[in-house]
Order: structure tokens, then C-alpha cells, then sequence
């Protein structure tokens, strides 16, 4: 059983450019989480996907930032227009079931780079 | 690869007891960190402690202990006169010099009054 996937592994963007970043959760899972790790901080909460609904974005950053969970494929966190300060990894999760005291499965993250 | 393995799904501990929190990984890297992140509702991942491979000595922070053992792979979590607010999911990671980080699978801890 593969577990949870992401690619790229490193997005390299100069500033003003768009990033995409793809996760395919675990075999059966249908919930999905993105967080964000700063430089020396720990991960921050993004937001929670299920099958083609947002359910939590509180931790998403009001502009220049999406979330889409299709039907078919991948969780796809997509930047636009990219500032030095979205330089972070990018760690997606996922959980067979919702609340936050199920397992979730993390992937190896993105590393984005914006030079 | 480096893999991390959380063997205990739930724990359960009474309030002002300790419980332990296991983990191992595997790694062929000799440098490299260890952490134990706590998981409240808001989702927000919460440092509670982290060790550097180099070093011997155990890390501490108030009633939140580990116990490394370097050569067995080994990265538990103990945690003192437990709190009803420790209530939460716990993942140990693991992260090499490079920022690469892999995360467990996590362990469900209830604190009962």
C-alpha cells in the first residue's frame, strides 16, 4: 500500500509565478490536510479537503492561495503569483475518516523555493 | 528510506499520571533531528520537544521528557502529571540535515479525569 504521495519534492518559482502542488492520498482515504513549515517553526494547519469540499480553511491565507480535492485525482494546493515568504515545505495528509484524532499519513512534502 | 513507526494507535492515561509515548524509525543517517509534535482540534501542529542526534543528553521541556536511544532507533515521549489539555494526537518525526521530514503515524492520547 502506497502511502501518501507528493510531487514534486522541490518547485523551484522565481516571484510572480504560480506554484501547483499535488498530493494522492493514501488508498481509501478521503480526507485530506495540507500544512505549511516555516524555516524553524513547526507545521502550520492549512486546510482540511474532503472529495470535491473544502471543509476548513481557517489556516489558508486569504489571498493567492487554493485548495481543490477532485473527484478524480489529486489534492492540488495552488499558489499564485508567489512572494519569497511562500519559501516553506509543503506537507499534505491523509485520513480514512474526519476528525482530528484519526491517524492521518503524512507525505514527504514539497519543498518550495521562490527566488 | 527513512520510516517512523508509532506501534501505540491510542493511549490512555488518569489525570497526574505519567504515560510514555513510543516511537522508532529507521535511518541510515548518522546526523540528523527528532520530534514530538502534539495535535490539538485547531489541527495546528504543536512543537513539544525536539532532540539533535548529537547529542546525549536527553531533551526536556517542563513535563514533556524523551528517552533517545540512539542505537535502537528509539524517540519515546513522557509525559509528567498529565493534564486534561494533553488531550490530543501525538507524531514523532524524524527530519535529516536537508529538511527532508517523515512523520508517524500518530498515537491518540486521552487524559480521564
Amino acid at each position: 500500500n502506497a502511502g501518501v504521495m507528493q510531487n514534486p519534492r522541490h518547485l523551484v518559482r522565481r516571484r510572480g509565478q504560480e506554484a501547483r502542488l499535488r498530493c494522492s492520498p493514501m488508498k481509501g482515504h478521503s480526507h485530506v490536510y495540507w500544512y505549511r513549515q516555516l524555516p524553524e517553526e513547526g507545521l502550520k494547519f492549512m486546510v482540511y479537503l474532503q472529495k470535491e469540499n473544502i471543509i476548513d480553511e481557517s489556516g489558508m491565507p486569504k489571498e493567492r492561495f487554493s485548495a481543490e480535492f477532485p473527484k478524480e485525482g489529486p489534492s492540488i494546493l495552488r499558489i499564485q503569483q508567489v512572494v519569497r515568504g511562500d519559501s516553506a515545505a509543503y506537507f499534505c495528509a491523509s485520513s480514512a475518516q474526519r476528525g482530528y484524532m484519526d491517524e492521518q499519513y503524512f507525505g514527504p512534502g514539497t519543498r518550495l523555493t521562490v527566488t | 528510506a527513512q520510516t517512523v513507526t508509532q506501534s501505540q494507535p491510542e493511549m490512555s492515561v488518569q489525570e497526574a499520571e505519567t504515560v510514555t509515548l513510543s516511537c522508532t524509525y529507521d535511518t541510515s543517517e548518522n546526523n540528523y533531528y527528532l520530534f514530538w509534535y502534539k495535535q490539538p482540534p485547531s489541527r495546528q501542529m504543536i512543537l513539544v520537544i525536539r532532540q539533535e542526534a548529537y547529542k546525549q543528553q536527553n531533551a526536556t521541556e517542563n513535563r514533556f521528557s524523551v528517552n533517545f536511544q540512539k542505537a535502537a532507533k528509539s524517540f519515546s515521549l513522557k509525559i509528567s502529571d498529565s493534564q486534561l489539555g494533553d488531550t490530543a494526537m501525538y507524531f514523532c518525526a524524524f527530519m535529516k540535515v536537508d529538511n527532508d521530514m517523515r512523520f508517524g503515524a500518530g498515537t491518540r492520547l486521552t487524559v480521564k479525569p
